[in-house]
């Protein structure tokens, strides 16, 4: 079952920062944490992944807090085009499946 | 750069047929995953496919499911005889199971039973 807690819906205006947050205070240490998106009904799209370290890609920055119980994930400008599922996901570095939660529906507002 | 596709996009069958959906992962890939995902509902973990085993799979897939590499490309998911409630998106994943661990998915089959 997912090991996350995400609030399920937030708004975000067009060209702002989204802030999104994810609780995994289980997390063990050998853990990473994955963030993925769905826009619509398409698959899957990854995002971002990280172990300890803060990460930025060119799509988002992830802040992974000191106790690793929290992250949050930074889409920097927010388009329409972000508009979306986002979830994020705790695993190990393994072959194993990924388990999506509810995830938070993100609206971002013209 | 390069990306999972699947076939067909779209799938309407009679309840009782059986359906094959078909998927190519990411070449240099070496494990694959279907998922599905019920209108409305969260994405579910069906089976997952390594060195031409099954490596893991979920109570959802149960013996009408059967996955198959039958060649080096593809990756086939077949259910011999649908039911109504079969009907969802299935989505195919594959991953290189490198440092990252990440999994690539397709655009997925929407398959509709009636």
């Amino acid at each position: 079952d997912a090991k996350t807690t995400q609030p399920p819906s937030m708004d975000c205006a067009e060209g702002r920062a989204a802030n999104l947050p994810c609780n995994h205070s289980t997390i063990s240490g050998n853990e990473y944490v994955y963030w993925y998106r769905q826009i619509h009904s398409q698959g899957p799209q990854y995002i971002i992944h990280g172990l300890k370290n803060n990460e930025t890609n060119e799509m988002a920055s992830l802040i992974i807090t000191e106790d690793r119980k929290s992250s949050t994930l930074i889409l920097p400008h927010a388009t329409l085009r972000d508009t979306a599922v986002y979830y994020c996901i705790v695993r190990e570095n393994t072959g194993n499946q990924f388990y999506f939660g509810t995830g938070t529906s993100l609206t971002v507002i013209p | 750069e390069p990306e999972v596709t699947q076939t067909p996009s779209h799938q309407v069958t009679q309840m009782g047929q059986e359906v094959i959906l078909r998927c190519v992962p990411i070449s240099n890939h070496l494990y694959f995953y279907w998922y599905r995902q019920i209108l409305g509902q969260k994405v579910e973990f069906l089976v997952s496919f390594y060195n031409n085993e099954i490596s893991e799979k979920s109570e959802i897939f149960d013996d009408q499911f059967s996955v198959e590499r039958p060649d080096g490309s593809n990756f086939t998911l077949k259910i011999r005889s649908t039911k109504l409630e079969d009907s969802a998106m299935y989505f195919c994943a594959s991953s290189d199971f490198g440092i990252s661990g990440l999994q690539y998915f397709g655009p997925g089959t929407r398959l509709l039973v009636l």
